[in-house]
């Protein structure tokens, strides 16, 4: 079976730094990907990894260990705009399974 | 590039009828689709996975004679709802996968809202 964990909520500031971290245990790994919701929205893509170590894309970070069951989404140069659900979901032999996601508030 | 559109955005129906969410892409030929349902503050379940022309795979615990799921070309899928019931009411999201993504990566529609009266 699937099982991803990551914290419920987070909060930041305007500017600042955050990581939102999963953890993982699957039956099989094709890769992790981390989605962005808006409220009454659906996902959308932000990053991909399937080989250990830093993928970087604009403000945006993720970094997977394999061996660890562990990834984690870095946020830089907050943005209010960034307030949103982030949803860390795996690919096990087929399907791909969300986590619950991580309710990121950001304040002025 | 990679845009999957879903009709209608919400819809409002009475118990007991059946209620039909097509699923689009645009840009892209998708030969496989699947349909998430997602509760408020709950994360997107899957409930069957559409590949063009042949019978969609149901997760467990989904009716597929309640939720009837045609992939009929290689850019639309339908989801029908038969008979809704107040409990149905949810968000469904559909998504598509697209071959020139990583991993063909899942590209998300913009959901419909489904409430059943």
């Amino acid at each position: 079976g699937q099982n991803i964990d990551q914290p419920t909520e987070m909060t930041a500031t305007e500017g600042a730094i955050v990581q939102i971290n999963c953890t993982y245990q699957t039956s099989g790994f094709n890769g992790l990907f981390w989605y962005q919701q808006h409220a009454g929205e659906a996902p959308t893509f932000l990053s991909y990894n399937v080989l250990d170590g830093l993928e970087e894309k604009g403000r945006f970070s993720s970094f997977l260990s394999r061996s660890k069951g562990y990834s984690y989404l870095l946020l830089k140069e907050l943005q209010m705009k960034d307030s949103a659900s982030y949803l860390c979901a795996v690919r096990g032999y087929s399907t791909l399974t969300f986590g619950k996601g991580t309710m990121l508030l950001v304040s002025p | 590039g990679a845009v999957v559109s879903q009709h209608p955005s919400w819809v409002i129906c009475k118990s007991g009828t059946s209620v039909k969410i097509e699923c689009r892409s645009l840009d892209f030929q998708a030969t496989t689709m699947f349909w998430y349902r997602q509760f408020p503050k709950q994360s997107l379940m899957l409930m069957a996975t559409s590949n063009e022309g042949s019978k969609a795979t149901y997760e467990q615990g989904v009716e597929k004679d309640k939720f009837l799921i045609n992939h009929a070309s290689l850019t639309l899928s339908t989801l029908t709802v038969t008979s809704a019931h107040p409990e149905d009411s949810s968000f469904y999201i559909c998504s598509a996968s697209s071959a020139g993504g990583p991993a063909d990566t899942q590209y998300f529609g913009p959901g419909t809202r489904l409430t059943v009266l």
